[in-house]
């Protein structure tokens, strides 16, 4: 059974730090998409993430994509309260149309 | 402006109730699914739509069923509401069946099974 592990679970930091949170996984994936979720929404996509070792940059967010497809990484730089909102990391399963879902890390940025 | 809409916000129901949540995108998409979403669990797919009146299981569609009549719209049915279907439904509609492409996704209904 494939699964998607995402760490740390609940993180609470202060506007202005860095930090990284993780998606890890011992099957190896054709591609991962990381999401947001704010409360009272549902999720966003921000990014996708195709080949070994990529790394993709929206704005203050720095993604990666394992070497061996099996992990990636979301580093946020200078961290806004307007970054609060639960991370989710997504990929295909062996029927492409199912993604199955980690079950996020939970990010909150104090002012 | 892409849109998944869903019907309800929050929803209260008893135990036994038909329940119908209702999802509707604007983006002519083929491929529409339910999630449900709950703590420590993330999202779990109920049923996926392929097309209109075509529809194959998800992973957990026991105590659900689905109806696509029109592409655009696609509907969650819980026959009978238990308990234990008390949980955030997530409506989500793509492009492509297979591949890379983006799920959007609706504003989710709560719902609560009393």
């Amino acid at each position: 059974t494939q699964l998607l592990e995402q760490s740390p679970q609940f993180l609470s930091i202060q506007e202005g730090e860095n930090l990284t949170v993780y998606c890890n996984s011992s099957s190896v994936f054709s591609s991962l998409q990381w999401y947001r979720q704010e409360p009272g929404e549902g999720p966003v996509l921000l990014v996708t993430v195709v080949t070994g070792g990529e790394v993709k940059k929206l704005k203050r967010l720095t993604f990666q994509f394992g070497d061996a497809r099996k992990d990636s990484s979301l580093h946020i730089t200078a961290a806004q309260p307007g970054d609060t909102g639960l991370y989710l990391c997504a990929g295909p399963l062996a029927e492409a149309y199912k993604y199955i879902f980690g079950t996020g890390t939970r990010l909150k940025v104090l002012a | 402006d892409v849109k998944v809409t869903q019907s309800s916000r929050y929803l209260v129901k008893r135990t036994g109730e038909k329940v119908f949540l209702e999802c509707v995108q604007d983006m002519d998409h083929e491929n529409m699914f339910w999630y449900r979403q709950d703590p420590g669990l993330g999202l779990r797919l109920i049923y996926f739509s392929y097309d209109v009146k075509m529809k194959e299981k998800g992973d957990i569609p026991e105590g659900y069923s689905v109806s696509r009549e029109k592409k655009e719209r696609f509907s969650l049915i819980l026959e009978s509401a238990s308990t234990n279907q008390t949980s955030m439904y997530l409506c989500a509609s793509r492009a492509d069946r297979a591949g890379n492409d983006e799920q959007y996704f609706g504003p989710g209904t709560r719902l609560t099974v009393t």
